[in-house]
């Protein structure tokens, strides 16, 4: 079964500065995708970001970028220019891939909780 | 697209009483996935369909849960009898396995709370 791990419960940062929000996740598998989601006080759960596996390059998405270190198991997500609205709860997920039991199923951390700081 | 529908957002019901949340996907979407979140727990997977099809339900709590996908833009998930340890929000998600099948898209979740 897989784990995904989050350390920090909750952060906060100044507005505009940078933060960066650590994942780590244990499984045997090779096939696998990584998210992050943002479920702001709304509770509507957003994705952030995704990262394949397969692929060396970090993923990034406008102001949102990952730092992914496959051997280490390791998927931070860092946020620049930090705005108000970055402010709610983050969630690392690890996703199966392609066969057996498992696949495509979600497995979420529990979650830090951003507060960014006027 | 209207993205991925649910009702009610809100539910406030006795212990005892049945509960039925109902889930509307992106049309297309050919995955349909039930979560579940609590403080304790987080964030859990009941149950996810393919095709209409439930694949996986290995997540669901016990008996007193089911789930059901009459067809590709419907699917139910009941409580009954329902207990006050069920109170939680619960979110459908839906995905399309064409392209982009890694995507899981959210809906508003469900708040419930059994009194």
């Amino acid at each position: 079964a897989q784990t995904v791990t989050q350390s920090q419960p909750e952060m906060s940062v100044q507005e505009a500065e940078t933060v960066t929000l650590s994942c780590t996740y244990d499984t045997s598998e090779n096939n696998y995708y990584l998210f992050w989601y943002k479920q702001p006080p709304s509770r509507q759960m957003i994705l952030v970001i995704r990262q394949e596996a397969y692929k060396q390059q970090n993923a990034t998405e406008n102001r949102f970028s990952v730092n992914f270190q496959k051997a280490a198991k390791s998927f931070s997500l860092k946020i620049s220019d930090s705005q108000l609205g970055d402010t709610a709860m983050y969630f690392c997920a690890f996703m199966k891939l392609y066969s057996g039991a498992g696949s495509y199923q979600l497995t979420f951390g529990k979650g830090t909780k951003l507060s960014v700081i006027p | 697209d209207a993205g991925v529908i649910q009702s009610p957002r809100h539910e406030v019901t006795e212990m005892g009483q049945e509960v039925t949340l109902r889930c509307k996907p992106i049309s297309g979407h050919d995955y349909l996935f039930w979560y579940r979140q609590t403080m304790m727990r987080g964030l859990e997977l009941l149950i996810y369909f393919n095709n209409n099809v439930p694949i996986d339900d290995s997540g669901m709590p016990e008996d007193r849960f089911s789930a059901k996908m009459p067809n590709a833009s419907f699917s139910t998930l009941k409580i009954q009898p329902s207990e006050p340890r069920d109170s939680a929000v619960y979110f459908c998600a839906s995905s399309f396995s064409f392209w982009d099948q890694e995507t899981q898209y959210f809906g508003p979740g469900t708040r419930l709370l059994v009194l």
